[in-house]
């Protein structure tokens, strides 16, 4: 079975500092993604992740995947406020019927950011 | 272009009861999936189906079931209602690439 682990699970941070979220999944996978959820809202797709060593960046967030370790990270630089919310991280799994790619998701992290 | 749309927003219905949730695909996507997010909680996939056939589900029982149109909208349709379904539900609609599309949900509360 298919488990994806987040950590931490709930942030409090101050802006204009750096943090790092972590992933880690239990299975071999060929897609990592990470998605933002605000309250109430649906999933906003921010990245996906194909490959070993994949580093991907929009803004202040950064995400990168290491296939072998089955680790992910987001890191955020010089938060704002404007980036709290909920951040999730998935993998694509394999289910019983065999074809389909839905997703794992990780219990998500809980971001905060105090002027 | 449509993104992916959803019906309805809102939903409330009572114990042993039966609900149908809607869900219209992004434009040229011919597969959709459903997931089930608690309070609190991650999603968690349901099923997908891909050209008019549930092609992988997860660990939900028979009482989750599926359609999907020619047209790749879908239905999820839940039967005998327990207080535990209380969730926001939502659809994700992919062509066979990378990336899926979700739409804005439906809050059931089962009351």
């Amino acid at each position: 079975e298919l488990k994806v682990e987040q950590n931490p699970l709930f942030l409090s941070m101050q802006e204009g500092k750096n943090y790092t979220i972590y992933c880690n999944y239990s299975t071999t996978s060929d897609r990592l993604y990470w998605y933002r959820q605000d309250p109430g809202k649906s999933l906003e797709s921010l990245f996906v992740l194909l490959s070993n060593g994949a580093v991907k960046q929009e803004g202040r967030l950064m995400a990168s995947l290491d296939t072998k370790a089955r680790l992910s990270t987001l890191h955020i630089t010089a938060a704002v406020h404007d980036l709290s919310a909920t951040y999730f991280c998935a993998v694509s799994g394999v289910y019983s019927g065999g074809g389909a790619d839905g997703l794992t998701f990780g219990k998500g992290t809980h971001l905060i950011i105090q002027p | 272009e449509t993104g992916v749309t959803q019906s309805p927003t809102h939903l409330i219905k009572t114990r042993g009861q039966q609900v149908t949730l809607r869900c219209s695909s992004q434009s040229g996507h011919n597969t959709v999936s459903w997931y089930q997010q608690a309070l609190g909680q991650g999603p968690q996939f349901i099923f997908q189906y891909y050209r008019e056939e549930e092609n992988g589900r997860g660990n939900f029982p028979p009482r989750f079931s599926g359609l999907q149109f020619p047209n790749y909208s879908s239905e999820l349709n839940v039967n005998a209602l327990e207080l535990d379904d209380s969730a926001l539900y939502l659809c994700a609609s992919s062509s066979g690439e990378i990336e899926q599309f979700f739409g804005p949900g439906t809050r059931l509360t089962v009351l």
